[in-house]
């Protein structure tokens, strides 16, 4: 059976930190997804990673791939309030099928 | 590209009530995905169609729930007797085969009381 662990599951801190958030696997994906949440609301794609290594930005977001295909990262860089939300990895397994991390619940403070 | 469209948003049910819950894909998707989510938790895999046929489905999906893609294109669950625990949001998603991303729809809630 496949698992990710996403940690941590809570974060709270001060508009202008930087965060990292990692989700891990003893698992290979052939692509990690991350998806923001919001409250009453289905996830909203933020990016696809695919090639072991790979690093996309997204503005102050910056996603990494691992060499193995088996972690990613999530870096946030100067947090703003309207970062604020819970956001999810998720492996594709077998099938296509997501393998869900338990979710980052992040609060920027102003 | 209209994205994942679901309906009703929201849907407020007595117990013991039947509800169903529609999905319209992006076009041309040919996988769609139904995920049951509860609050502070991450979606939770239900089933899953290829076309119309439905591939796998999760031990979650009790024989209350059954599931429809009848022409390929959009999709229906449909809970029976409705019981208290099934209140959820429950997802759509849907993945065109041989591509790695699966785009979700909004979502509907549902709410047994």
């Amino acid at each position: 059976t496949q698992l990710l662990e996403q940690s941590p599951q809570f974060l709270s801190i001060q508009e202008g930190e930087n965060l990292t958030v990692y989700c891990n696997s003893s698992s290979v994906f052939s692509s990690l997804q991350w998806y923001r949440q919001e409250p009453g609301e289905g996830p909203v794609l933020l990016v696809t990673v695919v090639t072991g290594g790979e690093v996309k930005k997204l503005k102050r977001l910056t996603f990494q791939f691992g060499d193995a295909r088996k972690d990613s990262s999530l870096h946030i860089t100067a947090a703003q309030p309207g970062d604020t939300g819970l956001y999810l990895c998720a492996g594709v397994g077998s099938n296509y099928q997501l393998i869900w991390g338990a979710g980052t619940k992040l609060i920027i403070k102003p | 590209d209209t994205g994942v469209s679901q309906n009703p948003r929201h849907k407020i049910t007595k117990r013991g009530q039947n509800v169903t819950f529609r999905c319209d894909p992006i076009s041309e998707h040919n996988r769609l995905y139904w995920y049951r989510q509860t609050l502070g938790q991450g979606p939770e895999f239900l089933t899953y169609f290829q076309n119309e046929a439905q591939l796998e489905k999760s031990r979650l999906l009790s024989d209350r729930f059954s599931a429809e893609r009848p022409k390929g294109s959009f999709s229906t669950l449909e809970i029976q007797r409705t019981e208290q625990g099934d209140s959820a949001m429950y997802l759509c998603a849907s993945s065109f085969l041989g591509k790695n991303t699966i785009y979700f729809g909004e979502g509907s809630w549902l709410t047994v009381v």
